[in-house]
């Protein structure tokens, strides 16, 4: 089956921690996106990237990081730094840039 | 900066009733397009997509939406819908050389 996963499912963190979530394609898409969604603010771009070993920031990078060293993976680190890190994350996936987007089912990360 | 902007956060319909949900964006070059729906305990999937040619384009499930380019419109219709309609809708626009961003997203609600 194509498509997106992103695991896990459910994170808890402590404060302080470092976490990194997965994402995974095998659609052999060139650009994959990570979204952060928040009830009423809709979905905030965090990090893109259009090509492998490439990434741009979104419009709320600050305390996230991310890696594209292979074309069916994005990583997302969510540091210490990220102040409000409690949320839904969304991973996404184009054939490329400004193609439809698809999306895997989540990570909803709690921090404790 | 490049924005999009849902009218309507929450919408309650009865069944049978007509759905009009309003979206606009502010940015001055090319853009894609794309209405995306969240299904209660689903993941976000694609409803329709405007790329180029004919303004109304026809989606999933009877849904359909107009593109108003003197507008920056592109507002999401349905003559009548049913209580499986209920779900979260999110406008998105992505410009070639940009990158995609989502609205506020509409909850809607319809009652049986």
């Amino acid at each position: 089956d194509g498509g997106i996963t992103q695991s896990p499912k459910y994170l808890f963190r402590k404060e302080g921690q470092n976490v990194t979530l997965s994402c995974e394609q095998n659609l052999n898409h060139d650009a994959m996106y990570w979204y952060r969604q928040d009830p009423g603010q809709g979905l905030r771009l965090i990090y893109y990237s259009q090509i492998v070993n490439d990434f741009q920031k979104g419009d709320i990078a600050e305390g996230y990081s991310v890696s594209r060293e292979k074309k069916e993976s994005f990583p997302l680190t969510v540091t210490s730094a990220q102040k409000n890190p409690t949320a839904f994350y969304l991973c996404a996936s184009s054939r490329r840039t400004a193609d439809e987007a698809f999306f895997g089912q989540g990570t909803r990360l709690t921090v404790v | 900066a490049q924005s999009v902007s849902q009218h309507n956060h929450h919408v309650i319909l009865s069944e049978a009733a007509s759905l009009e949900l309003g979206c606009n964006y502010s940015y001055g070059g090319t853009v894609n397009l794309f209405w995306y729906v969240q299904y209660p305990g689903q993941h976000l999937q694609l409803l329709l997509k405007y790329f180029s040619g004919d303004p109304l384009v026809k989606g999933i499930k009877g849904f359909e939406a107009e593109f108003i380019k003197s507008k920056f419109s592109f507002n999401l219709r349905k003559p009548s819908v049913q209580w499986s309609d209920t779900a979260e809708y999110f406008c998105a626009v992505h410009p070639l050389l940009g990158k995609l961003i989502f609205g506020q997203g509409t909850t809607l609600q319809v009652k049986p």
